[in-house]
């Protein structure tokens, strides 16, 4: 069985400052890594995705994540988060070569202060 | 670019009624997926479709079925609707595997 977990339901930071939104996985086998954001009455946009290559991957609105097979971590970064960023945030993944079904955290809620 | 439409943006129904509830995507996409979403469990998926016809269930079928007799509908169907099925529908189509999902704006149920 697959899982994520998104360890914090939310997380605060000043606008200007950069921002981490935490994703851990465990899958039996290689990892397909999705980001997803909501806004308020919206259904879900894409961020970015891991499929296969460079660990550093670069999506929408400046927003980048990492990928790291031995911490089994999908990590979501923004040098300097915008009041915009405020928003809903989803990890999810999907087991190479096994299927179309996605596996969703519960989301993290990013909040940023001006 | 992908639009993902659902019928309804907020249904109110009855206990015991008969719900459908409608996705069309205009991109030609072979898979659709159903998804509920309640605050703190994030997305669950219940049904997901791979072509016309054709129909998986997910983590969360019970009291559900659904329908796809076109490539481009989806159609969720709650037979007889309860309480606990309030919650957000989202609906999502991916050309494949190795693609992101494009969402519906989702569809708020509440269930009385």
């Amino acid at each position: 069985a697959q899982s994520v977990a998104q360890p914090e339901d939310q997380v605060n930071v000043a606008e200007g400052n950069p921002l981490t939104v935490k994703c851990t996985y465990s899958v039996s086998g290689n990892p397909y890594l999705f980001w997803y954001v909501q806004y308020p009455n919206r259904g879900l946009q894409f961020l970015l995705k891991y499929i296969t290559g460079d660990n550093l991957v670069k999506g929408s609105y400046g927003f980048e994540a990492e990928f790291n097979k031995s911490q089994t971590s999908f990590h979501l970064k923004k040098p300097s988060a915008l009041v915009s960023d405020s928003a809903l945030y989803f990890c999810a993944v999907r087991v190479a070569d096994a299927g179309n079904m996605l596996t969703f955290g519960g989301g993290t809620r990013l909040m940023v202060k001006p | 670019d992908v639009k993902v439409t659902q019928s309804s943006r907020y249904l109110v129904k009855r206990t015991g009624e008969k719900v459908f509830l409608e996705c069309v995507q205009d991109m030609d996409h072979e898979n659709m997926f159903w998804y509920r979403q309640d605050p703190g469990l994030g997305l669950r998926l219940i049904y997901f479709s791979y072509d016309v016809k054709m129909k998986e269930k997910g983590d969360i079928p019970e009291g559900y079925s659904v329908s796809r007799e076109k490539k481009e509908r989806f159609s969720l169907i709650l037979e007889s609707a309860s309480t606990n099925q309030t919650s957000m529908y989202l609906c999502a189509s991916t050309p494949s595997r190795h693609n992101e999902q494009f969402f519906g704006p989702g569809t708020r149920l509440t269930v009385l």
